[in-house]
């Protein structure tokens, strides 16, 4: 079956500490994105990418990281200098690039915890 | 002010009820808007895609769009237990720039009473 598979599920962290979730599609997309998604906040744009080796700040990228080496793979970096990162994290594909004519696909989400 | 804004609700009503869900967007560029569906601790998934203004059906489920009083709207007919969830309306101008993006609404939380 076709679609994204994030991980880990759930994370814990200690402050101080990067970390690292997973994202892979086996859907074929173009587009790849990274949200954040806080209690009574819409999906915020962490970062995007429209194509293997490229990738754009979204509208929160302050304090991560992320990389496009291969199409089937976006994985996002919650480094120590993001400031509040206890969220739950959420990747998505769409199979077109231009970004906002896409319908996402999304996978099952990451929850990182702070301690 | 948000660029959309979305009731978040609880809103519960019983089985077989019709539900009205709505968003207001304040960019009059918006031409592409969607509904996903979230179910707890889910990711979202896609419920209906409409470009432009006017109506879409897919089974119980009709999305409406009026960009002349920048509203939408998604209507569940005969709503079921199963539709217990949060639906959140999401829309663009589309195109390639980051300008682009699909914003969000926080998401209306729904509750289908058997």
């Amino acid at each position: 079956d076709g679609g994204i598979t994030q991980s880990p599920k759930y994370l814990f962290r200690k402050e101080g500490q990067n970390v690292t979730l997973s994202c892979e599609q086996n859907l074929n997309h173009d587009a790849m994105y990274w949200y954040r998604q806080d209690p009574g906040q819409g999906l915020r744009l962490i970062y995007y990418s429209q194509i293997v080796n490229d990738f754009q700040k979204g509208d929160i990228a302050e304090g991560y990281s992320v990389s496009r080496e291969k199409k089937e793979s976006f994985p996002l970096t919650v480094t120590s200098a993001q400031k509040n990162p206890t969220a739950f994290y959420l990747c998505a594909s769409s199979l077109r690039k231009g970004i906002g004519t896409g319908e996402l696909f999304f996978g099952e989400g990451s929850r990182l915890t702070v301690l | 002010q948000k660029e959309v804004e979305q009731d978040p609700g609880p809103l519960s009503v019983p089985e077989g009820a019709i539900v009205s869900l709505n968003c207001t967007y304040s960019n009059s560029a918006f031409q592409y808007f969607m509904w996903y569906r979230q179910y707890s601790r889910k990711g979202p998934e896609l419920l209906m895609y409409t470009y432009s203004s006017g109506n879409k059906e897919d089974g119980r489920f009709t999305a409406q769009v009026d960009k002349s009083s920048k509203y939408i709207s998604l209507f569940i007919r005969d709503s079921q237990p199963s539709d217990s969830a949060t639906y959140l309306c999401a829309m663009s101008a589309g195109g390639y720039s980051s300008a682009s993006k699909i914003i969000f609404g926080s998401g209306t939380r729904l509750s289908i009473r058997p």
